[in-house]
């Protein structure tokens, strides 16, 4: 059973850093690319990074382009969102996903940024 | 950015009638490798998505068949036959063809 597990949020002031991991198993974690979205409270959901399968591609949306860094480690079959800069507008609950196309979900984990 | 566009946002719905949700790209989805990718989610409060749909029309496995989804290009439509109290929540499609990826507004399901 394909399982994704996130963890890393928490309450952080504007300008600080927060690293998101989300630990998966129940499938070959290096056959795929990996993803995070977020989902601000009472909002939609928003593509946030795509790390390609390799590690050697990453995407990223304009809104965190520059202060996110998507990165993988193959021998802990994790995915890792550093988030530095952050600002009150990247609070959310933010969600690991399987591949770019999203067929598996973690729980998600909640980033807060506040004074 | 492809725009997404979702319609309706909300749709009340009474228990066994069938329900349809659009959603339009502004682009179209048709990949280099000839796949329209095209995906529909399925949110309950306070849980995390699910997908439902993959490639158009592809259930997830354990998806009940009273789901379905059609389209092409940049057309799109999820149709639930009869619709059950479980499947009231939001419903969202999503553009996998085109960087960077980007999700319909989303589909409010309630019962009315």
């Amino acid at each position: 059973e394909v399982q994704l597990v996130d963890s890393g949020g928490g309450l952080v002031q504007p300008g600080g850093s927060l690293r998101l991991s989300c630990a998966a198993s129940g499938f070959t974690f290096n056959n795929y690319g990996m993803s995070w979205v977020r989902q601000a409270p009472g909002k939609g959901l928003e593509w946030v990074s795509t790390v390609s399968s390799s590690g050697g591609n990453t995407y990223y949306a304009d809104s965190v382009k520059g202060r996110f860094t998507i990165s993988r480690d193959s021998s802990r079959n994790t995915v890792y969102l550093q988030m530095n800069s952050l600002r009150v507008e990247d609070t959310a609950v933010y969600y690991c996903g399987k591949s770019g196309q999203f067929d598996a979900w973690g729980q998600g984990t909640l980033v807060t940024v506040s004074s | 950015d492809v725009v997404m566009t979702q319609s309706p946002l909300s749709l009340p719905v009474t228990l066994g009638q069938p329900a349809s949700i659009s959603c339009r790209s502004s682009q179209s989805l048709v990949y280099s490798d000839g796949n329209t990718y095209l995906n529909w989610f399925y949110q309950r409060p306070g849980q995390s998505p699910r997908r439902l749909i993959y490639k158009v029309s592809n259930r997830e496995s354990g998806v009940p068949d009273r789901f379905s989804g059609s389209g092409s290009g940049t057309d799109f439509t999820l149709k639930i036959s009869r619709v059950e109290a479980e499947d009231v929540g939001v419903y969202y499609c999503m553009q996998g063809a085109h960087w960077p990826r980007t999700f319909g507004q989303g589909t409010q399901v309630e019962i009315k």
